[in-house]
């Protein structure tokens, strides 16, 4: 059965240091996101992605956070500048055709720390 | 803030009974409803999607949907030890564009052999 990837499932950065998250969504899915959950707390929303462009995001995705569909496959959340706060389980998640482009299925996580 | 609400549990549930989780949403323009499961330390797993109002079944889980009242609720019949873990409810909630998925907080629940 098709599924999300993520890699890598973990990343330990410095404070103040670049992170890319990586997803590979199912193939012929079209709409793209990134939620994070911080340990204990609920899964919140981040960004969506559809036709090369972000369709929404939330006020956490501020200007430090990016995305990019670099190629046909891969789908990257850019953390310029990480700071304490950004230590997460951050997922991708991906949905098909404009029928059913709500139902999100979602990868196994990155958990990043932050020290 | 458009907010969704669930008891955070644990909901404790002996083995073969049924579990009743429930699911308040501010939004009352909300139209998509989702059911997730989490178990610990892993990411969302769909367990089944909602539109309309009314009943739907998929397997040993209801899904109800009750927009006018703005609540959705998940019955787990015949609860198994291997369906303890956090329901998570989804809202697409309005925006100026697209929508996007809120989650609440999520019910614990412990099934007990």
């Amino acid at each position: 059965e098709p599924e999300v990837t993520q890699t890598p499932s973990h990343q330990v950065t410095q404070m103040g240091q670049e992170v890319i998250l990586r997803c590979v969504p199912i193939s012929n899915h079209l709409y793209f996101y990134w939620y994070r959950q911080i340990l204990g707390q609920k899964v919140e929303f981040l960004v969506s992605f559809y036709n090369n462009e972000i369709s929404e995001k939330s006020e956490i995705f501020d200007d430090q956070f990016s995305v990019e569909r670099p190629d046909g496959s891969n789908f990257t959340l850019k953390i310029r500048s990480t700071k304490l706060e950004d230590s997460a389980m951050y997922f991708c998640a991906s949905s098909g055709d404009r029928a059913s482009y709500n139902e999100q299925f979602f990868g196994p996580g990155t958990r990043l720390t932050v020290l | 803030q458009k907010e969704v609400e669930q008891n955070s549990g644990p909901l404790s549930v002996p083995e073969g009974a049924i579990a009743s989780l429930n699911c308040t949403y501010s939004d009352r323009g909300s139209q998509s409803f989702f059911w997730y499961r989490q178990y610990s330390g892993k990411s969302p797993e769909l367990i089944m999607s909602i539109y309309s109002n009314g009943d739907k079944e998929d397997g040993r889980f209801t899904a109800q949907l009750n927009k006018a009242s703005q609540y959705v609720s998940l019955l787990i019949r015949d609860s198994q030890p291997s369906d303890s873990a956090t329901y998570l409810c989804a809202v697409i909630v309005a925006t100026d564009s697209w929508g996007k998925f809120q989650f609440g907080a999520g019910t614990q629940v412990v099934v007990t052999p």
